[in-house]
């Protein structure tokens, strides 16, 4: 089974700063799939961003990119010019026939 | 619009009750899942189905049950044999492609209490 680690249960940030949200995986595929989650305090999982193991190029899409170190077994969201919208918890997770999840990073945007 | 959609929103059942939690989505996609999410941690895997009438025990399968005779739908039922009921129960459906870039895709959750 895959294990996927989260070691920073909460984060505080300045509005219209970045902030990097960590993650790192454990997993023996070559092929694999990394994906990051955000839950607003209603509770909906929204779909954020999405790398696979063998793209060369980190993943972008619009304000979040992904920082994907494969020799490390690592997997980061870089979240630019944080919004109070971005106030949320926020969760990675990777794929081989399911999804399995990390606990999660809460994130809390200041004005 | 396309989506997934669940309901109800909230829902209470006295212990000893079984209680079925509803999943349609309109995204004609193959695969859905339920998982679990309790407060302060990640969701866990209950069952999934990648295929019309067939499905497949997730993680924590014990003392739930689920059907798939529609594409469209997927309920879940949670029997009284489920000893820790209370949680937020997600829905999820993808395309069903293999090799790591099935990107899953979720409803708005049930919030189930027990009295």
């Amino acid at each position: 089974a895959q294990k996927i680690t989260q070691t920073q249960p909460g984060m505080f940030v300045q509005e219209k700063e970045a902030v990097t949200l960590d993650c790192t995986y454990d997993t023996s595929d070559q092929s694999y799939g990394l994906f990051w989650y955000k839950q607003p305090s209603s509770g909906e999982m929204i779909f954020l961003i999405y790398q696979g193991s063998y793209d060369e190029q980190n993943a972008t899409e619009g304000r979040y990119s992904l920082n994907f170190q494969k020799a490390r077994k690592s997997a980061n969201l870089v979240i630019s010019a944080s919004q109070l919208g971005d106030s949320a918890m926020y969760f990675c997770a990777t794929y081989d026939y399911k999804l399995s999840f990390g606990a999660g990073t809460t994130v809390t945007v200041r004005a | 619009d396309g989506g997934i959609t669940q309901s109800p929103k909230y829902l209470f059942r006295k212990e000893g009750q079984n209680v079925t939690l509803s999943c349609e989505q309109n995204l004609n996609h193959d695969a859905m899942y339920w998982y679990r999410q309790d407060p302060g941690q990640g969701l866990r895997l209950i069952y999934y189905s990648q295929i019309v009438n067939d499905f497949q025990k997730g993680d924590i399968a014990e003392g739930y049950s689920v059907s798939r005779e529609k594409k469209e739908s997927f309920p879940l039922t949670v029997t009284s044999a489920q000893k820790n009921p209370t949680a937020f129960y997600l829905c999820a459906s993808s395309i069903g492609t293999s090799g790591g870039t099935d990107t899953q895709y979720f409803g708005p959750g049930t919030r189930l209490t027990v009295l």
